[in-house]
């Protein structure tokens, strides 16, 4: 059964670093997502990405947040200069078709730790 | 108030048992979805319910929807020690808002 994948798993960093968390999505979908869940609390929703632009982001996903296609299979998430508030784990999703129509199947995830 | 609240926050249970967990939010909604995540890892979906659906099964899992109450419950039936996890309720609003929203979670301990 088609996966979504992360890579790393875990990524330590020091404030102020740049970091990139790769994901693969499921290869035949079109949209694209980050959720990321702070240690104990609920997950919640960074951003989503279709048609290779963004569709619709929260207010986390401030301007030290980009995401990129990089290519037909790779989604990554770039955070510019990490924080120490940016500790958590992220989860990448992806979906056949909207939201609205179609299940979203997560990663994984990937633990970044901020020192 | 947050959109999607679970309740209860923890469960334990005996193995056999079945578990309910209910799951409520505020605004209108396209569908709901229930997610089980096990200590630390990825969500695994569940189950998706529309709004106009009532009631769902898959398994040994049954989820209701009740919109006029914004509610809604999962019942896992004869309980399984694999089934301890956080169980996790979102919702999608509509096109043109279609990230989901997750509740709080509610956590299950199923005891040997």
């Amino acid at each position: 059964e088609p996966e979504v994948t992360q890579t790393p798993s875990h990524q330590v960093t020091q404030m102020g670093q740049e970091v990139i968390l790769r994901c693969v999505p499921i290869s035949n979908h079109l949209y694209f997502y980050w959720y990321r869940q702070i240690l104990g609390q609920k997950v919640e929703f960074l951003v989503s990405f279709y048609n290779n632009e963004i569709s619709e982001k929260s207010e986390i996903f401030d301007d030290q947040f980009s995401v990129e296609r990089p290519d037909g299979s790779n989604f990554t998430l770039k955070i510019r200069s990490t924080k120490l508030e940016d500790s958590a784990m992220y989860f990448c999703a992806s979906s056949a078709g909207t939201g609205v129509t179609d299940t979203q199947y997560f990663g994984p995830g990937t633990r970044l730790t901020v020192l | 108030s947050q959109q999607g609240e679970e309740d209860p926050q923890a469960l334990s249970i005996q193995e056999g048992e079945n578990a309910t967990m209910n799951c409520s939010y505020k605004t209108s909604i396209n569908n709901l979805q229930w997610y089980r995540q096990n200590s630390g890892r990825g969500l695994v979906h569940l189950i998706l319910i529309r709004s106009n659906e009532r009631e769902k099964h898959s398994g040994r899992l049954r989820v209701t929807l009740d919109t006029s109450k914004k509610s809604s419950s999962l019942l896992i039936t004869a309980s399984r020690a694999a089934d301890t996890a956080s169980y996790f309720c979102a919702t999608v609003i509509n096109f043109g808002n279609e990230k989901l929203t997750f509740g709080t979670g509610t956590r299950l301990t199923i005891i040997p």
